[in-house]
């Protein structure tokens, strides 16, 4: 089985960075994945990483250490469209590979 | 030109009514999901198709009964609605069975609102 945590809640203010973690625990790892989630709407696919270290696309980066179970996702230049839950996901490595989702984290930004 | 969409996009219905929700996906993908949301806005698994095949069926009462006619479309019928059946539920595709492979990820469809009252 797999557990994912994450902060329920965060405030970071426009133009400012944010780190956003992911800790989890599973019994095989194939990858995880970021999603980003507007009230309301689907969630939208922003980052993968299956190998440890730094991902970078443009404004937002995901980091990897497989060894900690930990993950972090890093918004540089927060943008009042930000303000959305991001969700952590973590791909078992079983015959499925199924993907679990943590609660995901509600990020305002305030001005 | 939407890649996943599903139908209806809010549903009200009355406690034991049978309902279904239709999803087609254009993306020419493998596998297709459906996850249902929380009020708590946890997205949890509850059925994937592979190619038409039925590869994970998660703890979910047996009103619920996915279709799959071809593996562009997923289809979820719900029998006898209770009330804890309200919640948002969203199909996905994936261009394979790992949940997406790279850089992909899952293409989630726009999601239904079901309320049972």
């Amino acid at each position: 089985g797999q557990n994912i945590d994450q902060p329920t809640e965060m405030t970071a203010t426009e133009g400012a960075i944010v780190q956003i973690n992911c800790t989890y625990q599973t019994s095989g790892f194939n990858g995880l994945f970021w999603y980003q989630q507007h009230a309301g709407e689907a969630p939208t696919f922003l980052s993968y990483n299956v190998l440890d270290g730094l991902e970078e696309k443009g404004r937002f980066s995901s980091f990897l250490s497989r060894s900690k179970g930990y993950s972090y996702l890093l918004l540089k230049e927060l943008q009042m469209k930000d303000s959305a839950s991001y969700l952590c996901a973590v791909r078992d490595s079983g015959g499925y590979q199924k993907v679990t989702f943590g609660t995901g984290t509600k990020l305002q930004v305030i001005p | 030109d939407t890649a996943v969409s599903q139908t209806p996009k809010y549903l009200v219905t009355q406690m034991g009514n049978d309902k279904s929700i239709k999803c087609e996906q254009n993306l020419g993908h493998d596998t297709m999901y459906w996850y249902k949301q929380d009020s708590k806005k946890f997205l949890k698994i509850m059925f994937s198709y592979n190619n038409k095949e039925l590869i994970i069926n998660e703890t979910v009462p047996n009103r619920f009964s996915p279709k799959s006619p071809d593996k562009a479309h997923l289809n979820l019928h719900i029998n006898s609605l209770e009330l804890g059946d309200s919640a948002v539920y969203f199909c996905a595709s994936s261009q394979d069975r790992a949940g997406g492979q790279g850089s992909y990820g899952y293409t989630f469809g726009s999601g239904t609102r079901l309320t049972v009252v």
